[in-house]
């Protein structure tokens, strides 16, 4: 079965550090690969995605993620956490024809003032 | 374009009564997911459509829940009776099936006393 594994469950950062979140899936064909913010108390809301084309995706607020065929990873990045990134992430990867995403099971990040 | 909407925003109801949830998917999609969010379990998919047909139900937790999608603006999410471990944050999403894009709405919070 498809599956997502985020490797961090709960990350603890001060703000201006830098943030990597691992993501791994379990599908060797054409995936499209996306990653969720979730602020407190509010709904999922897409941060970035990837399709095809340029393997390094930008998304909003200064996010970026690298899709390396390889190694089945889709890792998020921010070169400089802010307070208000404080949120839980989430990877979901989309395979075959289902039309339904498979979710990581999240990992929450906290960034210290 | 107003997003998924999806009611009521709150409920509270007690042990035993029937709890049916809304949801309108953003015009044009054609796939449409309901998800449970609680704290030990995470993000669930219970049940999704493409093209107001039911695809994959497995994830809906027993048979007091049930699921329906009248037409292409319109789908419902009904508990009954409903348990207090029913308890969680009830998110709707949509998408064009091909895409994989998820749009949620904001949810609604679910509490049975």
């Amino acid at each position: 079965a498809q599956s997502v594994s985020q490797h961090n469950h709960h990350v603890i950062l001060s703000e201006a550090a830098s943030l990597e979140l691992g993501c791994n899936y379990s599908y060797g064909g054409t995936v499209n690969l996306f990653w969720y913010v979730q602020y407190p108390g509010q709904h999922l809301q897409l941060l970035l995605k990837y399709f095809s084309g340029d393997p390094l995706v930008k998304g909003i607020k200064g996010f970026e993620a690298e899709f390396i065929k390889s190694k089945f990873s889709f890792n998020l990045r921010k070169p400089s956490v802010q307070w208000s990134d404080t949120a839980e992430y989430f990877c979901a990867v989309g395979s075959g024809n289902t039309g339904k995403l498979i979710f990581g099971q999240g990992t929450t990040l906290q960034v210290k003032p | 374009d107003a997003g998924v909407i999806q009611s009521p925003r709150h409920e509270v109801t007690e042990m035993g009564q029937e709890v049916t949830l809304r949801c309108k998917p953003i015009s044009g999609h054609n796939s449409l997911f309901w998800y449970r969010q609680t704290m030990m379990r995470g993000l669930e998919l219970l049940i999704y459509f493409n093209n107001n047909v039911p695809i994959d139900d497995s994830g809906m937790p027993e048979d007091r829940f049930s699921a329906k999608m009248p037409n292409a603006s319109f789908s419902t999410l009904k508990i009954q009776p409903s348990e207090p471990r029913d308890s969680a944050v009830y998110f709707c999403a949509s998408s064009f099936q091909d895409n994989y894009e998820q749009y949620f709405g904001p949810g609604t919070r679910l509490t049975v006393t």
